[in-house]
């Protein structure tokens, strides 16, 4: 079964600022990685994903992360933080092999942005 | 636009009532999920639906049964509410995909607290 870290709980930081999440995973098989957000009083949604090719991929908002196959690493940044950044990130994962998408979650990070 | 609308937002229910969570989404997607949300523990999954009438439990079952009747719906079930279970419950479909690259989409939650 895979499992996933999310290495902070709680971040704050100020506007401008660049943002780093990072997020582990262990699992001996192939998978696919997500990055979802939780913005205050909305539902859960898809920041960003990647299922192969180019390791560094590109989200909304400009996020963008870097999956390091030989770290099982797939570390979620941002270069310039604005306040509507305020919010829970979870990095998550699935099987390659699991064709109904099961998702594994990490704990989430949430980040405060201050102006 | 998927949309996945669970009916109840926030409920406030007695240990040992019966409880129920329905869920329902218009882009007839194959898979429905029921996660749990809690603080510092991020999403688990509770139980999955991958067809009308198949269920598949995940990780945290206990305490929990679904239904799936109809495509479009899935219902969690709580027999007998404890307090343990409350919890923010989370909502998901997503098409079956090629490889396990599929997408889930959230609904926005419901919130039970259980007295």
């Amino acid at each position: 079964a895979q499992s996933v870290s999310q290495h902070n709980h709680h971040v704050i930081l100020s506007e401008a600022a660049s943002l780093e999440l990072g997020c582990n995973y262990s699992y001996g098989g192939t998978v696919n990685l997500f990055w979802y957000v939780q913005y205050p009083g909305q539902h859960l949604q898809l920041l960003l994903k990647y299922f192969s090719g180019d390791p560094l991929v590109k989200g909304i908002k400009g996020f963008e992360a870097e999956f390091i196959k030989s770290k099982f690493s797939f570390n979620l940044r941002k270069p310039s933080v604005q306040w509507s950044d305020t919010a829970e990130y979870f990095c998550a994962v699935n099987a390659r092999s699991d064709s109904w998408g099961k998702l594994q979650f990490g704990a989430g990070t949430q980040v405060v942005v201050t102006p | 636009d998927v949309k996945v609308t669970q009916s109840s937002r926030y409920l406030v229910k007695r240990t040992g009532e019966k409880v129920f969570l329905e869920c329902v989404q218009d882009m007839d997607h194959e898979n429905m999920f029921w996660y749990r949300q809690d603080p510092g523990l991020g999403l688990r999954l509770i139980y999955f639906s991958y067809d009308v009438k198949m269920k598949e439990k995940g990780d945290i079952p206990e305490g929990y049964s679904v239904s799936r009747e109809k495509k479009e719906r899935f219902s969690l079930i709580l027999e007998s509410a404890s307090t343990n279970q409350t919890s923010m419950y989370l909502c998901a479909s997503s098409p079956t995909g090629v490889a396990g690259a599929n997408v889930l989409t959230f609904g926005a939650g419901s919130r039970l607290t259980v007295l």
